[in-house]
């Protein structure tokens, strides 16, 4: 089966710039999540999604949105670029209700945005 | 407030040692989860371990163990007989049982075994 598949791998933009960030979950899995790893850190929490609503949201600016699709995969959009948005984006999805912390996230293998 | 700390930034280790990665949390709920991740290179955050803050069992795996003690806010995770495969970067993480459902990453550590 397949895992959480993300897309794309790399990309480059610059200072100002629109990015989309694509998701799709593992089969079956209902809630989808976004994280944000800056270099040398760990992941930030930046949205949950299930069922096609945002659950929850972390602290992250406006420029920063996202929405689920009725075949539950997602898109990360970030508005308006900074340097500091140079991250490894990383989806993850899971199985059970999404407002248990219990949830086993797998995660798929990021995107990585360069902002010049 | 959540806080996860994992205060060993790097671990260099030859190959066979047995290395343990280190984990401090911090929340006022009762009810929480803990998980261990390991990502290698590729980038992939790969799930190890999820314990729940009422079963305070240690646990083995094969080669990994895990020592959850909540008088000290602690879990550990150890790798006996280290292997170079183990190389990776150690993320330890806390769920609460309520409220917005997110995990709460500590700043991760890095090993390296050594051949």
């Amino acid at each position: 089966d397949a895992g959480v598949t993300q897309s794309p791998t790399h990309l480059i933009k610059t200072r100002g710039q629109h990015v989309t960030l694509r998701c799709s979950p593992i089969s079956g899995h209902k809630s989808v999540s976004w994280y944000q790893q800056v270099l040398g850190q760990g992941p930030q929490f930046i949205f949950q999604y299930y069922e096609k609503e945002e659950r929850g949201r972390g602290n992250f600016p406006d420029r920063f949105s996202a929405r689920q699709f009725p075949n539950y995969s997602s898109e990360l959009n970030v508005n308006a670029l900074l340097l500091g948005d140079s991250a490894l984006y990383l989806c993850a999805s899971s199985l059970g209700r999404w407002n248990s912390g219990a949830n086993v996230l797998t995660f798929g293998a990021g995107s990585r945005l360069t902002v010049l | 407030a959540q806080k996860v700390t994992q205060a060993q930034t790097e671990i260099s280790v030859v190959e066979k040692e047995d290395v343990t990665l280190d984990c401090v949390y911090e929340t006022r709920d009762t009810t929480y989860y803990l998980f261990w991740y390991k990502q290698p290179p590729s980038g992939e955050l790969v799930f190890l371990i999820r314990r729940n803050s009422f079963d305070e069992q240690n646990e083995i795996s094969g080669r990994y163990s895990w020592n959850f003690q909540k008088s000290t806010s602690s879990f550990n995770f150890t790798i006996t007989a280290s292997q170079v495969v183990d190389s990776a970067v150690y993320f330890c993480a806390l769920s609460e049982a309520s409220g917005t459902y997110k995990y709460i990453f500590g700043t991760g550590t890095r090993l390296k075994v050594l051949a």
